[in-house]
């Protein structure tokens, strides 16, 4: 069975530029969540998504926003990027929404913006 | 707010040694806690969980024990192999659905051969 796959594994952007990243989850998990890391930071939840509806948002500006697709593959993006946004994303899979369902996260976007 | 600490960065042991890596929590509502295995240029993997109605959950060579009264959570490690050498993060929340987890700032293992 597949992994998470996400793409694309790395990636530069400037200042003010948007960004879309994607996650395509484990063939019949319906769950995809986001994760940003910075070092500082450690991994903070950005959002879940389950069935292309959006359960759970944690505290990041608008600018971060998602969405899910009939198939659960989840993209996520970014606009008017500041320099701040230089993190690894990663996106983590589940059978189902609920911390009981073991998530499996894929290798990470890791995002520089200059 | 931290509401998941892990206040070591980092930790050193010997090859077959026990390693012990701890981590607190503010919210004493959190009732699922999990720890997670994570190697330079790959996600986090799961390696741990424990419920609040237990203290203790053993999975081979990894335990993780539980005190609520102090609001603390650790991870052992016996015996503890250069294989183990990575960052582990400490992660809680509620079991029920649509819930988030919030993790640690991560502990560094290094485990010398």
């Amino acid at each position: 069975k597949a992994g998470v796959t996400q793409t694309p594994r790395y990636l530069i952007k400037t200042r003010g530029q948007q960004v879309t990243l994607s996650c395509s989850p484990i063939s019949g998990h319906r769950s995809v969540s986001w994760y940003q890391q910075t070092p500082g930071q450690g991994l903070q939840f950005l959002f879940e998504y389950f069935s292309e509806t959006q359960r759970n948002k944690g505290n990041f500006p608008g600018r971060f926003s998602g969405r899910q697709f009939s198939n659960s593959r989840s993209e996520m993006n970014v606009s008017t990027l500041e320099l701040g946004d230089s993190a690894l994303y990663l996106c983590a899979s589940s059978l189902a929404s609920g911390l009981i369902n073991e998530q499996f996260f894929g290798p990470g976007t890791r995002l520089t913006v200059l | 707010d931290q509401q998941v600490k892990q206040n070591s960065p980092s930790l050193s042991v010997q090859e077959g040694r026990i390693s012990i890596l701890n981590c607190d929590y503010t919210n004493s509502m959190f009732d699922y806690f999990l720890w997670y295995k994570k190697y330079p240029a790959e996600g986090p993997t799961f390696l741990i969980s424990i419920s609040s109605i237990k203290d203790k959950n053993e999975d081979g060579r990894f335990t993780v024990f539980l005190n609520k009264s102090a609001k603390h959570l650790s991870l052992h490690i016996v015996p503890s192999q250069p294989g183990d050498s990575a960052v582990y993060f400490c992660a809680a929340g509620f079991a029920g659905a649509n819930s988030k987890l919030t993790f640690g700032k991560g502990i560094t293992l290094s485990v010398r051969p």
